[in-house]
């Protein structure tokens, strides 16, 4: 398997503008995590989902952040407007099932640079 | 509020040496730890775990080590070695309330020659 994947890479974009992001979870697993790292407050977990249903999203900042799992094998994170504070590495990972039984899986990370 | 807390972002140890990194969280209910490293531009990958009726689990050069009436783990690198440099996060799950992770800030970890 290739593992989580993100896309894209590196972002960077103005403020104001709509950011999304993109996760492929690996096959199978049934859970899907979306977390921002930044120096401050390290990695903070954002939104999970369990079979594509939205199960904790006390960690999304504020409503410019919204997240969608429209299937088993695809997630997106959007900010809508973007603002500068929102720069921050950005990652997805997935897990087989009930975490404790299994370890999360992360991607390589979204860099998102808000100018 | 950091419910689970690495104090010391950096820590340098020369090769061949212990490297002991630190982790406190003020959460009564978690029962599940785990260490994940993370290499610049790479997501974190998970290392080691310990479950609350454990306070010692080993791996190789790894073993964490946990005290849950100090609220404190910590993990033991032994020998360190330069490929051990890295950042490792410190998480915690209460898992039978939740399957979230609550991560610490990390530490990077620098291993010389």
């Amino acid at each position: 398997d290739a593992g989580v994947i993100q896309s894209p890479r590196h972002e960077v974009t103005e403020m104001g503008q709509e950011v999304t992001l993109r996760c492929k979870p690996i096959s199978g697993h049934d859970y899907l995590f979306w977390y921002r790292q930044t120096m401050m407050r390290g990695l903070e977990l954002l939104i999970y989902f369990n079979n594509n249903v939205p199960i904790d999203d006390s960690g999304m900042p504020e409503d410019r952040f919204s997240a969608k799992m429209p299937n088993a094998s695809f997630s997106t994170l959007k900010i809508q407007p973007s603002e500068p504070r929102d720069s921050a590495v950005y990652f997805c990972a997935s897990s087989l099932n009930k975490m404790g039984t299994d370890t999360q899986y992360f991607g390589p990370g979204t860099r998102l640079t808000v100018l | 509020d950091q419910q689970v807390k690495q104090n010391s972002p950096s820590l340098s140890v020369q090769e061949g040496r212990i490297s002991i990194l630190n982790c406190d969280y003020t959460n009564s209910m978690f029962d599940y730890f785990l260490w994940y490293k993370k290499y610049p531009a790479e997501g974190p990958t998970f290392l080691i775990s310990i479950s609350s009726i454990k306070d010692k689990n080993e791996d190789g050069r790894f073993t964490v080590f946990l005290n849950k009436s100090a609220k404190h783990l910590s993990l033991h690198i032994v020998p360190s070695q330069p490929g051990d440099s890295a950042v490792y996060f410190c998480a915690a799950a209460a898992r039978r309330n939740t399957d979230k992770l609550i991560f610490g800030t990390g530490t990077r970890l620098q291993v010389f020659p």
